[in-house]
């Protein structure tokens, strides 16, 4: 079947560390993969996606890189800032239906 | 052009009871997708509709069951809720279900005592 598996929580992080978010994928065929952020009282917001093996995606200072050999789309970043204080959420999409990890939630300290 | 909104956004109720959520698409989006959100499970995906038909169905028993209506607001039912049921649900929409991003609104928050 299909699943994401995204490392657990909680994470916290001093203002300008460098952060990664490991993720890994089950899945039938070539899905498309996404992050997804979602900050306190909002909806997830799509933060950025690769549609293919060894496309990166990236947005907001935030990379990530569609690794199909090691089925793994691990989110990193150079710098933290406060505000990127959020739940990070890996996701895939196949056949019409997205699959959400569990989410990793980030707490960045100035 | 305004986001996705659901409504309400807050909501109390007692087991045995049913619920009705709402959600508005953006503007021109006719798919529209709902996720259970839980700390424990992440979200996990109920349905998907599209032009008033349900195209894809989740893992979830029939308590939980939706509609979309011709203007493309959808709706989603939970009857005989229990404790378990307790969640943030969000809703999402896209332009067709082949469009690959969703966007998101900002989820009701069902509370089941």
């Amino acid at each position: 079947g299909n699943s994401v598996t995204q490392m657990e929580g909680p994470v916290t992080l001093s203002e300008e560390a460098f952060l990664t978010i490991n993720c890994t994928y089950t899945a039938t065929g070539y899905p498309s993969l996404f992050w997804y952020v979602q900050y306190p009282g909002e909806g997830l917001q799509l933060l950025l996606k690769a549609t293919k093996a060894d496309d990166k995606g990236s947005n907001k200072g935030f990379e990530a890189t569609y690794r199909k050999e090691t089925t793994s789309f691990h989110l990193e970043k150079g710098s933290v800032q406060v505000s990127d204080s959020a739940v990070y959420f890996c996701a895939l999409r196949r056949g019409n239906q997205f699959y959400f990890g569990t989410g990793t939630s980030l707490t960045v300290i100035p | 052009k305004a986001g996705v909104t659901q409504t309400p956004r807050y909501l109390i109720k007692t087991r045995g009871q049913q619920v009705t959520l709402s959600c508005s698409p953006i503007s021109g989006h006719r798919s529209v997708s709902w996720y259970q959100q839980t700390p424990g499970q992440g979200l996990q995906f109920l349905f998907e509709y599209f032009s008033e038909t349900q195209r894809n169905k989740g893992n979830f028993p029939g308590r939980f069951s939706g509609r979309q209506f011709s203007n493309s607001r959808s709706e989603m039912n939970v009857s005989t809720l229990e404790l378990g049921d307790s969640a943030l649900y969000l809703c999402a929409s896209s332009p067709d279900p082949n469009q690959e991003t969703q966007y998101f609104g900002p989820g009701t928050r069902l509370l089941v005592l």
